[in-house]
């Protein structure tokens, strides 16, 4: 079965280092999700990405951070000065529409980001 | 997007069907009703998705009735593997992008 993948899955960085998350997704999904979860919280919305830009994004999501495709498979999450509190395990999904007028979300396994 | 709510926490014992309600009282005429589920250091995985009655796949149910303001995940005879969050979530895919919005979620445990 296909499945979303992520690397690195554990990402240690110092404060203001900039780092690149990264995530395969099912290759003929057509949309795109990055999530956050911080330890022992619920699962937040960060982005969504459809035809090369981005459709959705939560107040997070500030300048702070940007999304890429890059080519054909790798859609990528930066963040391009970390802070403390950016220590999160990070979710990507793909998704495809369904019959009706939603989608169906697979996520990959995540990375734990820690700033230090 | 459709607020939605869920008991916190609920207990069960393998063997048994656990029944989930969550409440979304403003749900829009486009909204579909989906379910994931989360365990411990991973990601949501998807469980069932249904608009109205009833849907059945091979893990669940998802029982919706006529006003949709409610819906229920039934996972008939739970095993301890079935301890995880369980999330209602509510909304449409929009213009191009289906803006995800988890609420807290459920944690069921399953005790032997």
């Amino acid at each position: 079965e296909p499945e979303v993948t992520q690397t690195p899955s554990h990402q240690v960085t110092q404060m203001g280092q900039e780092v690149i998350l990264r995530c395969v997704p099912i290759s003929n999904h057509l949309y795109f999700y990055w999530y956050r979860q911080i330890l022992g919280q619920k699962v937040e919305f960060l982005v969504s990405f459809y035809n090369n830009e981005i459709s959705e994004k939560s107040e997070i999501f500030d300048d702070q951070f940007s999304v890429e495709r890059p080519d054909g498979s790798n859609f990528t999450l930066k963040i391009r000065s970390t802070k403390l509190e950016d220590s999160a395990m990070y979710f990507c999904a793909s998704g495809h529409r369904t019959s009706g007028d939603t989608d169906t979300q697979y996520f990959g396994p995540g990375t734990r980001l820690t700033v230090l | 997007l459709a607020k939605t709510t869920q008991p916190i926490s609920m207990d069960s014992y393998e063997g048994q069907e656990v029944n989930i309600t969550c409440s979304h009282n403003n749900i829009a005429t486009n909204d579909y009703i989906t379910w994931y589920q989360q365990f411990p250091s991973q990601g949501p995985r998807f469980i069932i998705q249904g608009y109205k009655t009833k849907v059945t796949n091979e893990v669940a149910s998802l029982f919706i009735p006529a006003d949709r303001k409610s819906s229920t995940l039934s996972l008939p005879r739970v095993s301890l593997s079935d301890t995880a969050v369980y999330y209602c979530l509510v909304g449409d895919m929009g213009t191009g992008g289906f803006k995800t919005i988890f609420g807290a979620g459920t944690r069921l445990f399953v005790k032997a």
